[in-house]
């Protein structure tokens, strides 16, 4: 299993412009979410999702758009990117098993918006 | 709502010397705990959970974590630190049985190890 990927790694984007950060698993897990991560700020979570077709959003939703429409991609798009969403961006999964709840994290997307 | 703190933002040891970062969380009921790891430019790896039963579990790289009830504490423990354990620490809530998986993470506790 490849796990969770997400592309890009890196990415730099202008005031204004929009992009779309991929995330894919491969592990059937129903649960999917997106954290950013700033310094001395932890992981604040973004949206998630509980299978295709269900989403719902978190602590810092603003200027982020989801979508779910099969269980293994969880695409995030920045509409309109602005310096505030300078941050790295983490995908992350779980298996809706209570007895498991343990996350899977994807490596990151860096985005610099200038 | 659930809350994390995690006191330390940066703590420095030598290496072979032991090892705490505190944990205190707030919640109604009895949560479940995380510890996960994160190395520079990388992901986050999970330490250990706690769920329910023994108070003291026993995660990978030879970490291990106590949940306190009375305390509201899941500290993070090694005995014996090594240099590649230098990276940042984070503390995680989240709510017990099914229907949520939501996590509230803390800010995190840079751990730096002096050779």
């Amino acid at each position: 299993n490849a796990g969770v990927t997400q592309t890009p790694k890196f990415q730099v984007l202008k005031t204004g412009q929009s992009m779309t950060l991929q995330c894919a698993q491969d592990m059937n897990h129903e649960y999917m979410s997106w954290y950013r991560q700033d310094p001395g700020m932890g992981l604040r979570l973004i949206h998630y999702s509980v299978g295709a077709g269900i989403t719902d959003q978190g602590e810092v939703p603003n200027g982020y758009n989801v979508s779910r429409s099969t269980t293994e991609d969880f695409p995030l798009r920045l509409l309109s990117a602005a310096p505030s969403q300078t941050s790295v961006y983490f995908c992350a999964s779980t298996p809706l098993d209570p007895g498991i709840h343990e996350q899977y994290f994807g490596p990151g997307t860096r985005l610099t918006v200038t | 709502a659930q809350s994390v703190t995690q006191p330390d933002i940066h703590i420095t040891v030598s290496e072979g010397a032991s090892l705490e970062l505190r944990c205190n969380y707030s919640y109604g009921a009895t949560p479940y705990l995380f510890w996960y790891v994160q190395s520079p430019g990388q992901g986050l790896q999970l330490l250990l959970k706690y769920f329910s039963g023994d108070t003291l579990v026993q995660g990978i790289k030879g970490f291990e974590a106590e949940f306190k009830r009375s305390q509201s504490s899941f500290n993070l423990r090694k005995p014996s630190v090594h240099w590649s354990d230098a990276a940042e620490y984070f503390c995680a809530v989240g709510p017990s049985g099914a229907g949520s998986y939501q996590l509230t993470f803390g800010k995190g506790t840079k751990l730096s190890v002096i050779p």
